[in-house]
């Protein structure tokens, strides 16, 4: 069973630009939720989507955007970009039912460095 | 607003010696527990996790965590590390709301001396 994909592993970006981060997840999970990892600061909730629905939002500003398709894809989008937007993104899938039920499964990170 | 933290930024210990990694949540309605695991370049993984039942919960690796309700906590202990157990750790709570999400600890991070 494939895990979560995502995609690019690795970008480099400068200030005001944009970028738009991809997250396959697991077959047959419906939610995926997205993190922000940098050192000292941990895992910073972003969102959630279940069935192209945002259920969940973290307390990010508007550039921060994302969205889900209906094979459950979902990508993240980060406008106009700042030094403090460079970090670790973290996609993680889950379903609510069945052997893992509820457990997040994360993907190896899309590592964006805004210079 | 709902929050977790963790009692140490970065832990020492020698071989052999044993764990014990504090971690409080401030919510008072009904959670899920969590602790992952991160080794160096490898994804975030499932330590150990708890739903209901039993508060004393093993996990992979001969890690186990205690979910005491009262204090708010979920610690999380092993009685003899390995230098195969330097990772970061973090522990996490899923608020179990109409909408539920989880919220991760700002991190403890393990280094093991041979």
């Amino acid at each position: 069973k494939a895990g979560v994909t995502q995609t690019p592993r690795y970008l480099i970006k400068t200030r005001g630009q944009q970028v738009t981060l991809s997250c396959s997840p697991i077959s047959g999970h419906r939610s995926v939720s997205w993190y922000q990892q940098t050192p000292g600061q941990g895992l910073q909730f972003l969102f959630e989507y279940f069935s192209e629905t945002q259920r969940n939002k973290g307390n990010f500003p508007g550039r921060f955007s994302g969205r889900q398709f209906s094979n459950s894809r979902s990508e993240m989008n980060v406008s106009t970009l700042e030094l403090g937007d460079s970090a670790l993104y973290l996609c993680a899938s889950s379903s609510p039912a069945g052997a893992g039920a509820n457990v997040l499964t994360f993907g190896a990170g899309s590592r964006l460095t805004v210079l | 607003a709902q929050s977790v933290s963790q009692h140490n930024h970065h832990v020492i210990l020698s071989e052999a010696a044993s764990l014990e990694l504090g971690c409080n949540y401030s919510y008072g309605g009904t959670v899920n527990l969590f602790w992952y695991v991160q080794y160096p370049g490898q994804h975030l993984q499932l330590l150990l996790k708890y739903f209901s039942g039993d508060p004393l919960v093993k996990g992979i690796k001969g890690f186990e965590a205690e979910f005491i309700k009262s204090k708010f906590s979920f610690n999380l202990r092993k009685p003899s590390v390995q230098w195969s157990d330097t990772a970061e750790y973090f522990c996490a709570v899923r608020v179990k709301t109409s909408y539920d999400k989880v919220i991760f600890g700002p991190g403890t991070s393990l280094s093991v001396i041979p």
